[in-house]
């Protein structure tokens, strides 16, 4: 079965610091994909970013990366220049082809961003 | 190009009784899954449809069943509503490759 933890229920950041979401999972599956997912108070699940596990380079899309550590199962996710508009519920999530084509979700970290 | 789109968006049901949730996937998209996502929570795998046919299930009681029809479109219904049930239903549909789960903005039922 495929875990996935987020240790942080709450974060805050200053508008424009950069801020960092932790997440660790578990599983067996060798061919395997990562995401982090956002969703605001509209409900609206959002993609943000993935991650292949096969692939060695982080993934970065404009003010978002992540922090792969495949041996040490881990999959932040860090938020540069953060804006009003990234304040939302971020969820980290996996997903393996061979185990059901599921995505198994974390419990969720809510961000906040001050000005 | 329309994304998921889902109905109701709110719905209030008394425990015992049944309910349908639809939801119409994005243009070119032949899978759908249903996640449970209770308040505070991260969303739970129901189950998926691909081409009409269920293609695996989470950990929910058969009360939880569903239907793909021929446009890919997606129904969820629960019999027997119990007060656990409330929740966000959220539906994702996804094309090749199916990772790519694009989500509708869900259903918030509420069971009472």
């Amino acid at each position: 079965a495929q875990t996935v933890t987020q240790s942080q229920p709450e974060m805050s950041v200053q508008e424009a610091e950069t801020v960092t979401l932790s997440c660790t999972y578990d599983t067996s599956e060798s061919d395997y994909y990562l995401f982090w997912y956002k969703q605001p108070p509209s409900r609206q699940m959002i993609l943000v970013i993935r991650q292949e596990a096969y692939k060695q380079q982080n993934a970065t899309e404009n003010r978002f990366s992540v922090n792969f550590q495949k041996a040490a199962k881990s999959f932040s996710l860090k938020i540069s220049d953060s804006q009003l508009g990234d304040a939302a519920m971020y969820f980290c999530a996996d997903y393996s082809p061979t185990s059901g084509s599921r995505l198994t979700f974390g419990e969720g970290t809510q961000l906040t961003v001050n000005p | 190009e329309t994304g998921v789109t889902q109905s109701p968006t709110h719905l209030i049901k008394t425990r015992g009784q049944q309910v349908t949730l639809r939801c119409s996937s994005q243009s070119g998209h032949n899978t759908v899954s249903w996640y449970q996502q209770a308040l505070g929570q991260g969303p739970q795998f129901i189950f998926q449809y691909y081409r009409e046919e269920e293609n695996g299930r989470g950990n929910f009681p058969p009360r939880f069943s569903g239907l793909q029809f021929p446009n890919y479109s997606s129904e969820l219904n629960v019999n027997a509503l119990e007060l656990d049930d409330s929740a966000l239903y959220l539906c994702a549909s996804s094309g090749t490759p199916t990772y790519e789960q694009y989500f509708g903005p869900g259903t918030r039922l509420t069971v009472t």
